[in-house]
């Protein structure tokens, strides 16, 4: 049974630093794109960041960029968001979710639980 | 980005009723048209991809449609388990970007 599992979140001072980890299980985590999506208190979902199966290609929402670092441990089909210079804004529920293609159709089709991570003094 | 832009915001249906929820991208995005399902404090669940194909345990009564710039998810008979918010994505360009979401309550 695929399986993935957020850890990490928690309440943060703004200008302070948060790291997330995502833990995969039941399928070949290497062979994966994975990606952080967040969702604000009552609002839509934002993608965040990606990072490919090998780890060599990683992109990032503007909004994050130079302040949040993704990365991968394949040995140990773990996934990490590093968040520094936390704002306000940075408020929401991150996911972990895989990417999949099926017919050449890309979606994320396995979505972890979320971890909350609140940025306020 | 693209912009994903979902209506309505939110809906109040019956048990049995059917329901069309309506996705419209700022621009063309082919067939690259996800629909995601979120119960409260839980994770998205993918409905359909690739405009109309439904993943796989999902449903027949969830079915999806349109082309270009213009998407609709259609639940043909309510059940109350389908009570929930109704995210649309684009995934033709990066970065993927989703619709605001539509709450779908019951009457």
């Amino acid at each position: 049974e695929v399986q993935v599992v957020e850890s990490g979140g928690g309440l943060v001072q703004p200008g302070g630093s948060l790291r997330l980890s995502c833990a995969a299980s039941g399928f070949s985590f290497s062979g994966f794109e994975m990606n952080w999506v967040r969702q604000a208190p009552g609002k839509g979902l934002e993608w965040v960041s990606c990072i490919s199966g090998s780890g060599t290609t990683i992109y990032y929402a503007d909004s994050v960029k130079g302040r949040f670092t993704i990365s991968r441990d394949n040995a140990k089909n773990s996934l990490y968001l590093q968040m520094n210079s936390l704002r306000a804004e940075d408020t929401a529920v991150y996911f972990c979710a895989r990417r999949t293609t099926w017919n050449f159709q890309p979606s994320f089709d396995y979505w972890g639980q979320g971890t909350l991570v609140t940025v306020s003094s | 980005d693209i912009q994903m832009t979902q209506s309505p915001s939110s809906l109040s249906a019956s048990i049995g009723d059917r329901v069309t929820i309506t996705c419209r991208a700022s621009q063309s995005i082919n067939n690259y048209l996800n629909w995601y399902q979120q119960k409260p404090g839980k994770a998205p669940k993918l409905l359909i991809y690739g405009v109309s194909s439904l993943q796989s345990g999902v449903p027949s009564r969830f079915s999806g449609s349109g082309s270009g710039t213009d998407f609709t998810l259609t639940i043909s008979s309510l059940q109350p388990e389908d009570f929930a918010t109704y995210h649309c994505q684009q995934s033709y360009s990066s970065p993927t970007t989703f619709g605001q979401g539509t709450k779908l309550q019951i009457k």
